[in-house]
Formats: C-alpha cells, sequence, structure tokens
C-alpha cells in the first residue's frame, strides 16, 4: 500500500539555520502531498501542498517541490526561526483509496535555539 | 468561524469506565476522522466518516466506536476503556475524497487512563 518515509529527528538547528526534513513516498498512483505542521498542544495544520509533479509548494517561508521521479517532497526553509520549533508531518492522499485515503509520516521534530 | 472543535481537551478514567469524545465541524465537511497520536508512531486512523449516517473502521477500530448522526458532529465512544488508550486523539473533516482536499484539524482531546 501507500506509505511515506521522513526523517524522525528530532533535529535541533541554531536560527538562522538552513533547514531540510527529507520526505519520501510509495504511492502506485498519482498522489498530492502535503506538510503539516503541529506546534506544541496543538492539532495539526496544513503548510503546504502539491497536486502534481513539478508543483512547488510554499507558505512562511517553508518550500517543497513535487518530485516524481525521485518519488520526494522534502520541506526545506533558508532561515529558520525560533518560532518555527514545531513537529512536521509529510503526507500523501490518493483519491483511489475511498475515505481513508491519508496516509502520515511518523513526523519530524525540529527544535530552534536562539 | 470555528472550524473544527473537540470536546472535551483532557479526560482522565479509569480502566473500565466509558466516555463519549466529540468532534464538530461548521464547514459542512462530508467526511470525518478520528486518530490517535501516540509517540513515535505518527497518527493512527480509528474510524471514520463519508457521510452523515455513515461510519467505517480504519486502522486500528478495536476498542472504540463511533456515530455520526448529524453531518456536523463525529463521535468517538470508549465502552469500557484500557491503558492501552491513553493517547491524544484528534479529529479531522475534509470537504470531498479529490486527492487535493486538505484534511483539517482539531486542537485535540489528551485522554489518561489509569
Amino acid at each position: 500500500g501507500d506509505s511515506v518515509t521522513q526523517m524522525e529527528g528530532p533535529v535541533t538547528l541554531s536560527e538562522e539555520a538552513f533547514l531540510t526534513i527529507n520526505c519520501t513516498y510509495t504511492a502506485t498512483g498519482y498522489p498530492s502531498l502535503f506538510w503539516y505542521v503541529q506546534y506544541p498542544g496543538e492539532g495539526l495544520q496544513l503548510l503546504l501542498k502539491a497536486t502534481k509533479a513539478d508543483d512547488k509548494g510554499s507558505n512562511k517561508g517553508f518550500e517543497a517541490t513535487y518530485r516524481k521521479e525521485t518519488t520526494s517532497f522534502h520541506l526545506e526553509k533558508g532561515s529558520v526561526q525560533v518560532s518555527d520549533s514545531a513537529v512536521y508531518f509529510c503526507a500523501l492522499s490518493d483519491h483511489r483509496n475511498y475515505g481513508q485515503n491519508f496516509v502520515f509520516g511518523p513526523g519530524t521534530r525540529l527544535s530552534v535555539l536562539p | 468561524n470555528a472550524g473544527v472543535t473537540q470536546t472535551p481537551k483532557f479526560r482522565v478514567l479509569k480502566t473500565g469506565q466509558s466516555m463519549t469524545l466529540l468532534c464538530a465541524q461548521d464547514m459542512n465537511h462530508e467526511y470525518m476522522y478520528w486518530y490517535r497520536q501516540d509517540p513515535g508512531m505518527g497518527l493512527r486512523l480509528i474510524h471514520y466518516s463519508v457521510g452523515e449516517g455513515t461510519t467505517a473502521k480504519g486502522e486500528v477500530p478495536d476498542g472504540y466506536n463511533v456515530s455520526r448522526l448529524k453531518k456536523q458532529n463525529f463521535l468517538l465512544g470508549l465502552e469500557s476503556a484500557a491503558p492501552s488508550q491513553t493517547s491524544v486523539y484528534f479529529c479531522a473533516s475534509r470537504p470531498g475524497l479529490a486527492s487535493a482536499d486538505t484534511q483539517y484539524f482539531g486542537p485535540g482531546t489528551r485522554l489518561t487512563v489509569l
């Protein structure tokens, strides 16, 4: 079945450092890809998404490009802030699996130090 | 616009007690989901609903029951709580099943079973 793999972390960076969180997926169809963010004590929020190959999703300085050839959707940010400390989830959605068609990765905890 | 709300936010139960978690959404979404989140295991789907009056099992349904009597509400019940059900529970809703449709999450319910 479909699956998502991401680096589990934790990842610890200094403020203004460059961030990359790797995400790769396995899917037999043509899924949409998502990054969700979970701040401490809160639910998941959509950070960005991409719906087809070579699409780039972006939001709040974060970017991720849908790479079909490498089945990847790596999250990047050029300069992280303390406020970016959170858990980041990569996910895919495939319209073929009726109802339960969202698959989440295990999450990557990011800590940004001042 | 409240989005997805969950009641209660916290609860402590003794083994064998029962309780119901309430999820409500005001976005007129057809699809609703219950997940549990455990350390190191990401999100696991418990049950989901594709419309009023319908429910279906997800990845980890044992020990839980659900009902969707009204489109805006999705209830998760524990008939006889066990310590293994200690977790954070998230409800989510989604407008449709197109792969690009985003899931919207509630803030979560932290449940401890002693």
